[in-house]
């Protein structure tokens, strides 16, 4: 069975600061990989997905993403946050091949950006 | 080109009641997923339609049963509700139902409380 990890619950950080978001797999196949947003009062929105290919993919709002296959990890970074960036983080996994596109998420990561 | 719609936004009942909640995926997707998001957790999958089928189950209980009809929308129904089914119904809707390579967008959600 499929799981994700998300080490970080709560991230507190400053405007300009540099973030980081761990995200660890579990899952002996290959995967599709995203990560989801969640603004205050919003729905879940994709903020960047890995299919295959460069394992550096960019997404929205000037997030990235880096997937290293040995360590079975998806982290999300930016390079300064903003005020705006406030929300909850959530990494998700969909295993490759099955035919099906059930995503099992992490816990979250509740990221409070201070002016 | 609307998104995903969900309805209704809240609602509250209490334990033992039945309850269905309906989503409409976006324009030109076939698949309905839904979810379950308890508080301070991650989405979980309940299941999936395409074609009109329940085409794969989560660790859910019979308790909860959906249909898609043939405009792909969808309903979610949860009999003989309990305390723990408390939390906010995400539906997700993709394109190629057979594809594992598509990306699920989701809905406001419904938030469900019991008393």
């Amino acid at each position: 069975a499929q799981s994700v990890s998300q080490h970080n619950h709560h991230v507190i950080l400053s405007e300009a600061a540099s973030l980081e978001l761990g995200c660890n797999y579990s899952y002996g196949g290959t995967v599709n990989l995203f990560w989801y947003v969640q603004y205050p009062g919003q729905h879940l929105q994709l903020l960047l997905k890995y299919f295959s290919g460069d394992p550096l993919v960019k997404g929205i709002k000037g997030f990235e993403a880096e997937f290293i296959k040995s360590k079975f990890s998806f982290n999300l970074r930016k390079p300064s946050v903003q005020w705006s960036d406030t929300a909850e983080y959530f990494c998700a996994v969909n295993a490759k091949n099955t035919g099906f596109q059930k995503l099992v998420f992490g816990t979250g990561t509740r990221l409070l950006v201070s002016p | 080109d609307a998104g995903v719609t969900q309805s209704p936004t809240h609602l509250i009942k209490t334990r033992g009641q039945q309850v269905t909640l309906r989503c409409s995926p976006k324009s030109g997707h076939d698949t309905v997923s839904w979810y379950q998001q308890a508080l301070g957790q991650g989405p979980q999958f309940i299941f999936q339609y395409y074609e009109e089928e329940e085409r794969q189950r989560g660790n859910f209980p019979d308790r909860f049963s959906g249909h898609q009809f043939p405009n792909y929308s969808s309903e979610l129904n949860v009999n003989a509700l309990l305390l723990g089914d408390s939390a906010l119904y995400l539906c997700a809707s993709s394109f190629r139902g057979l594809g594992d390579g598509e990306t699920q967008y989701f809905g406001p959600g419904t938030r469900l409380l019991v008393l």
